[in-house]
């Protein structure tokens, strides 16, 4: 059963384009949803997280929209460059102190110059 | 620099072997975790202790073991490897104190299993 569902699998953009990646999550109990990015060869890293008490945060380049009712959440990357080629992981964490993350499938994000 | 360290790196292993991976840190953190990532599966929870004397099951646990040896280390054991197995393997740590439970990742332990 997986609890974050992740769409599209692989994304190609263009240069100065803008990436967006999905999330949808069904359990009611999560409330901390971060945003993982991996580059080939390296560990996963945290890149950005929002609770749900708001509807969007930003980050530079970087801003999750939170759409409670739906229980989605996405990643918009505004002017892509060929640097956030990577793995994007969206997470969903439920539980006091946050204690442990259920990982989306990822989404593997090409930026063609 | 504060990190988070595993080895080896690279595995190639026989189905019925016995094999040990480990993870440091030194971060100085109370939480660890080891996961594995499959291609289109994502990163999949094995198991994970939030201190020596707590340990507990992931999503996917069956045919591992872990064991705690101290603060600092935290080990993955495939009892008898079998080729399903093969995948790439993160250990990851976090500190209670952190805001967002931030979790800290090594550089992976890539596992072949013929």
């Amino acid at each position: 059963q997986q609890q974050v569902k992740q769409s599209p699998q692989s994304l190609i953009v263009q240069k100065g384009g803008i990436s967006i990646i999905n999330c949808a999550y069904e359990n009611t109990a999560f409330d901390y949803f971060p945003w993982y990015q991996q580059f080939p060869g390296k560990g996963p890293a945290l890149l950005i997280a929002i609770r749900p008490d708001v509807s969007e945060k930003k980050e530079g380049r970087f801003t999750i929209s939170f759409n409670k009712s739906a229980k989605q959440f996405s990643l918009h990357i505004m002017d892509s460059q060929p640097g956030d080629s990577a793995t994007y992981f969206c997470a969903a964490g439920a539980g006091g102190g946050y204690q442990k993350v259920t990982f989306g499938t990822g989404t593997k994000l090409q930026v063609i110059p | 620099d504060a990190d988070v360290t595993q080895t080896p790196r690279n595995r190639i292993t026989k189905t019925g072997k016995r094999i040990m991976l480990e993870c440091s840190q030194t971060k100085g953190h109370d939480r660890m975790y080891w996961y594995r990532q499959d291609p289109g599966l994502g990163l999949r929870l094995i198991y994970y202790s939030f201190d020596v004397k707590d340990i507990n099951k992931g999503e996917i646990s069956d045919g591992y073991s872990v064991s705690r040896q101290a603060q600092a280390k935290f080990s993955l054991s495939l009892e008898s490897a079998i080729p399903n197995q093969t995948a790439l393997y993160f250990c990851a740590t976090s500190d209670f104190r952190g805001s967002y439970n931030e979790q800290f990742f090594g550089p992976g332990t890539r596992l072949t299993v013929l």
